[in-house]
């Protein structure tokens, strides 16, 4: 009963590192979004995949980057980390039922 | 440019009685709208939906009325129950894409 499994749940970067968020569903999806929400705000779409081998940018794409060679997995990498990345991130997937997305728990990232 | 807008950022509501929660969108090509419900430390879990085509979806306490004249949407909840205490994003759809308004959150009182 897994479903949208994101790792890690906390993690604190320097500025200029980077990471990769994991993110993996069982459910057979094709689509799957990475969200992230900062304090006070709705949730802001940085990437999306509408299947294996396909991503696309969303509102918030920059100093983001993304894959998705399976249907399982979609991992959000930030490369070179500012402060303003500071955020919880959401990865989310969907059958295709018109915007019934299934969330995962979601991953605090804090840059110092 | 946030297409999707909730103006009221929190509501408290005594149990029982009716929770009304409001949203706005300037994109007249939306295909649908949702409500999701949001726990803290866990993520959004959705909650009821409706289509741009039609003007009421119902579903046990939960309700969502379209207005598409006036770009408003807005949730009721009756009777109101603690358990409903959570944030309540209102979101719309385009192309697989939701937009996320920036929530209100729910105080259900005794």
């Amino acid at each position: 009963n897994a479903g949208v499994t994101q790792t890690p749940k906390f993690r604190i970067l320097k500025i200029g590192q980077s990471m990769t968020l994991q993110c993996t569903q069982d459910m057979n999806h094709n689509y799957m979004y990475w969200y992230r929400q900062d304090p006070g705000m709705g949730l802001k779409l940085i990437y999306y995949s509408v299947g294996a081998g396909i991503t696309d940018k969303g509102e918030v794409p920059n100093g983001y980057n993304v894959s998705r060679s399976t249907t399982e997995d979609f991992p959000l990498r930030l490369e070179l980390a500012a402060p303003s990345q500071t955020s919880v991130y959401f990865c989310a997937s969907s059958p295709g039922s018109p915007g019934e997305l299934f969330f995962g728990e979601g991953s605090r990232l804090t840059v110092l | 440019d946030q297409q999707v807008k909730q103006n009221s950022p929190s509501l408290s509501v005594q149990e029982g009685r009716i929770s009304i929660l409001n949203c706005d969108y300037t994109n007249s090509m939306f295909d649908y709208f949702l409500w999701y419900k949001k726990y803290p430390a866990e993520g959004p879990t959705f909650l009821i939906s409706i289509s741009s085509i039609k003007d009421k979806n119902e579903d046990g306490r939960f309700t969502v009325f379209l207005n598409k004249s006036a770009k408003h949407l807005s949730l009721h909840i009756v009777p109101s129950q603690p358990g409903d205490s959570a944030v309540y994003f209102c979101a719309a759809i385009r192309d697989y894409k939701l937009s996320f308004g920036a929530g209100t959150t729910v105080t259900v009182r005794a």
